[in-house]
């Protein structure tokens, strides 16, 4: 079993959807939880970064972090053509990155979901 | 802008050639890294360094090599190519002490034939 499971897709929806991205994870010290979006021929870049439960909103984003269900979301609001890109989540167990911290700063990755959204 | 750039965007190699993947940054980061990226699997960590001449091995190591003489660059290298080592690799770069956000290049899809 992977530590993070991720729906693959691909996810189609119209213009203007509401959209919601998950991850499912199976360590339970996993304690920082990043979304990164990811462009056609681009690299991956972070869109948010929320610590422990609760949501944490940007304009048209919307994260939420459930540790008792080790369920993590990513919303989308008014979707638009823009937003088409593949989304990955990401998470650690500390903030630390790897040097003095062993590997529990290790970013652990979803596999990614394509979400397209038509005009 | 910051930048990190990968050498190439596509390469081609044959199998058991000796390959170079270079990555320069210019965020004066201390952390690079190499991941590669594959459907399904996700981002894998391959290398990473945290200074000059300095690696420590990720999860998926065998059958790469790291480079890190300058802090601006860091290089993958794969001594025998293989058909299994086909995919996209991805170098990314980061401030010390904080892991959320990693910088990204635009990879390298690398086909070995």
């Amino acid at each position: 079993q992977k530590e993070v499971e991720q729906d693959p897709g691909p996810l189609s929806v119209p213009e203007g959807a509401i959209v919601s991205l998950n991850c499912t994870y199976s360590n339970s010290a996993f304690q920082y939880f990043m979304w990164y979006r990811q462009y056609s021929r681009k690299g991956p870049e972070l869109l948010m970064y929320t610590y422990s439960s609760g949501n944490k909103e940007d304009g048209r984003f919307t994260a939420q972090v459930d540790k008792s269900s080790k369920y993590i979301s990513l919303f989308i609001r008014d979707s638009q053509p823009s937003d088409s890109a593949t989304y990955l989540c990401a998470m650690s167990q500390t903030r630390s990155d790897f040097y003095g911290s062993g590997n529990t700063g290790k970013l652990i990755f979803g596999q990614g979901t394509t979400l397209q959204v038509k005009p | 802008d910051v930048k990190v750039t990968q050498s190439s965007r596509y390469l081609v190699k044959r199998t058991g050639e000796k390959v170079f993947l270079e990555c320069v940054q210019d965020m004066d980061h201390e952390n690079m890294f190499w991941y590669r990226q594959d459907p399904g699997l996700g981002l894998r960590l391959i290398y990473f360094s945290y200074d000059v001449k300095m690696k420590e091995k990720g999860d998926i190591p065998e059958g790469y090599s790291v480079s890190r003489e300058k802090k601006e660059r860091f290089s993958l290298i794969l001594e025998s190519a293989s058909t299994n080592q086909t995919s996209m690799y991805l170098c990314a770069s980061s401030y010390r002490g904080t892991n959320e956000k990693l910088f990204f290049g635009s990879g390298t899809q690398l086909s070995v034939l």
